[in-house]
């Protein structure tokens, strides 16, 4: 099936910094993805949805100027957090949907990464 | 708004035992149920979906059925495998949502051999 990586899959980062999470469909062209983050033991929230060459769609709730979103090409996106705090700890992941593809259904998802600001 | 409520982990059973994963859902439409599935170190792939109620998803063993009566959409499994050891999710999407996932906060299930 197809196949989405998301790097790095695990970063740890002094409070002030910026961290890049990177998302790639390796074996199709994603029109649209998606950024989800979620704490221990809650559910999955969605934060953005991305399509390529047009600016992010945040949820509300969802700084856009704390998590900048790049989706350059159909291939890529990236998720910026910037000026990381130790609130921003969490698991972020992404997921992509291919040009044709029901909701749910053609869905493809990274591994994940957890990210933990000291 | 649209929410989905699920098991808390994690669930520890012996192989060949039988499962169940509780997941109950609030919407105001008619929505979409799913089951993703993550294995250690991968992504989430879908397991099995239904699209109305009364459907049964199934895969790999494991089936679903939508119950609208009672809001539900528990994950059963007749006879577990240590390879199903893993993080379940229970998902729904709304019909007239391009794009919005609404999931469940995750169940960890091992199984002991």
């Amino acid at each position: 099936g197809a196949v989405v990586s998301q790097h790095p899959s695990r970063v740890i980062c002094k409070s002030g910094t910026s961290v890049k999470i990177e998302c790639r469909s390796l074996d199709f062209q994603a029109t649209t993805m998606f950024w989800y983050r979620q704490f221990p033991k809650q559910s999955l929230m969605l934060m953005a949805t991305s399509n390529e060459g047009s600016k992010a769609t945040y949820e509300q709730g969802v700084e856009k100027d704390k998590f900048l979103i790049n989706h350059a090409s159909l291939t890529l996106s990236t998720l910026t957090v910037t000026s990381a705090h130790p609130e921003d700890s969490s698991f972020y992941i992404c997921s992509a949907r291919p040009f044709s593809g029901t909701v749910g259904e053609k869905l493809f998802f990274g591994s994940g990464t957890q990210l933990s600001v000291l | 708004g649209d929410s989905v409520t699920q098991m808390e982990g994690p669930v520890t059973l012996s192989e060949e035992a039988f499962l169940t994963i509780n997941c109950t859902y609030t919407a105001t439409g008619y929505p979409s149920l799913f089951w993703y599935v993550q294995y250690p170190g991968e992504g989430l792939q879908l397991l099995l979906k239904a699209t109305k109620a009364d459907d049964k998803g199934s895969n790999k063993g494991f089936e679903a059925t939508y119950r609208k009566e009672t809001t539900s959409f528990h994950l059963e499994k007749g006879s577990v495998q240590v390879s199903d050891s893993a993080v379940y999710f229970c998902a729904l999407s709304e019909r007239n949502s391009a794009s919005k996932i609404i999931f469940g906060s995750g169940t960890r299930l091992s199984i002991r051999p």
